[in-house]
């Protein structure tokens, strides 16, 4: 079973403050796929960023990085210096290679940021 | 970036009627998803197709149906509506090839059935 938990349902921080968001996943998976989305009020969800279970290579992209830990099952997504552009519903996905055919996502419940000016 | 629409986006109608929600894509991807997301909560996958002709059933139980006649068209219809069907309906696609390519959305279409 294909399971996304964040625990932070939401979280509000004021502006240039970082911030991290948790996800954590359950796969029996060996071969596996996470994923970012954001959720901006106007409510299509925006890619930001995929790995596979073989790379744990930390990402950076400007003021975005993940931290990708498969010994404790994590892919947490911290946000430096966060602007208020950044408020947005986050979600982590976890794509299993089994079902990489369908490519079938499984999706956590989301973590609210909102970002004070 | 990616090219996927949907109309309408906002969509208000009364129990019983009939709606289809459009979804379109101009990019020639051969995966296509519909996705039910709650205020909230967590999306929640009720249709997908491999391609023209092919439509499965997903995680979700949905009393929707979806059709797969052109490659670019995706549409979800409903025979008659009702209040549980309130929801944000979100449709995805992902280009040929391995499915674990990320997915593009289309902004949503918010149905409130009264």
């Amino acid at each position: 079973a294909q399971k996304v938990t964040q625990a932070q349902t939401e979280i509000s921080v004021v502006e240039k403050e970082d911030v991290t968001l948790d996800c954590v996943y359950e796969t029996r998976d060996t071969t596996y796929y996470l994923f970012w989305y954001k959720q901006p009020p106007s409510g299509e969800l925006v890619f930001l960023i995929r790995r596979n279970s073989f790379d744990e290579q930390n990402e950076i992209s400007g003021r975005y990085s993940w931290n990708f830990q498969k010994s404790t099952s994590s892919f947490n997504f911290t946000i430096t210096a966060s602007q208020v552009v950044d408020s947005a519903v986050y979600f982590c996905a976890l794509l299993a290679a089994r079902g990489s055919t369908l490519g079938r996502l499984y999706f956590g419940r989301g973590t609210q940021l909102t970002v004070w000016p | 970036e990616a090219d996927i629409y949907q109309t309408p986006r906002y969509l208000v109608i009364g129990t019983g009627k009939k709606i289809t929600l459009e979804c379109s894509q101009t990019m020639g991807h051969d995966k296509m998803y519909w996705y039910q997301q709650d205020p909230g909560m967590e999306l929640h996958l009720i249709h997908y197709s491999y391609g023209v002709n092919s439509t499965e059933k997903g995680d979700l139980s949905s009393e929707s149906t979806v059709s797969r006649i052109r490659t670019e068209h995706f549409p979800l219809t409903l025979e008659s509506a009702r209040p549980s069907h309130t929801s944000q309906y979100l449709c995805a696609s992902t280009k040929p090839g391995q499915g674990y390519n990320e997915q593009f959305f289309g902004p949503g279409t918010r149905l409130t059935v009264l």
